[in-house]
């Protein structure tokens, strides 16, 4: 059964701070694997997108990993703001495109 | 520039009462569209996709439905709604699932008491 699992559930850092979220997948296999940013009661908008053959990809203080061989990917965040309080959704698309598999995602949590 | 709408906003419907969500795309043409429904304490789950007019594709059976009667538009449906059909309601398109960003319509909060 393909699924894609994220941890934390929920983490609570300090603005300034780095973090560093963590999705693990089955699905195989995929085409390719994203990132969401979803802020409370709105759509979740784009973060990174990565193909199976890409390791790592930038978008500002995010940087997101791939490890297709683990099937692990990562999501790190760098000198947390305010603003970056969020769900953070990971989603894996099998090689089709026929099918979306979504994390239930991590809830960040920044404080001043 | 591509926008995508919905409406309403916020619904708050008695159970066994009908229901239909809009969502219109504007800026492009054949988009795939889709319906996806985010439950309290839950993943975002996929519910219909269509890459056409008319072409609707269900991922997971239950008492919703949805249709496509122009290009640009997809609405998301139900005759008798249930209290497990509340929820957050996305809808999202985009051209080519291999190459090109999913982007997401602002959403709408249904709530069925």
């Amino acid at each position: 059964k393909n699924q894609v699992e994220q941890s934390p559930q929920s983490l609570i850092i300090l603005e300034g701070k780095n973090c560093t979220l963590q999705c693990n997948y089955t699905v195989s296999p995929f085409s390719n694997l994203r990132w969401y940013k979803q802020d409370t009661g709105r759509g979740p908008v784009s973060l990174t997108i990565m193909t199976f053959s890409e390791n790592t990809k930038s978008n500002g203080r995010y940087t997101a990993t791939l490890d297709a061989d683990t099937k692990q990917s990562s999501l790190h965040i760098t000198a947390s703001q305010l603003s970056d309080s969020a769900s953070y959704i990971c989603v894996v698309i099998n090689q089709a495109g026929t099918a979306l598999i979504f994390g239930k995602g991590t809830t960040l949590s920044v404080s001043s | 520039s591509q926008t995508i709408h919905q409406w309403p906003a916020t619904l708050v419907q008695p159970v066994g009462s009908p229901l239909s969500l809009e969502c219109t795309v504007e800026g492009t043409s054949n988009p795939n569209l889709y319906w996806y429904r985010q439950a309290a304490g839950r993943g975002l789950q996929l519910l219909f996709y269509s890459v056409g007019i008319g072409q609707i594709s269900s991922e997971v059976p239950q008492n919703l439905s949805a249709s496509r009667p122009q290009d640009r538009q997809f609405i998301l449906s139900s005759k008798k709604l249930l209290l497990s059909d509340s929820g957050f309601y996305l809808c999202a398109w985009t051209v080519d699932w291999h190459q090109e960003t999913q982007y997401f319509g602002p959403g709408t909060r249904l709530l069925v008491l």
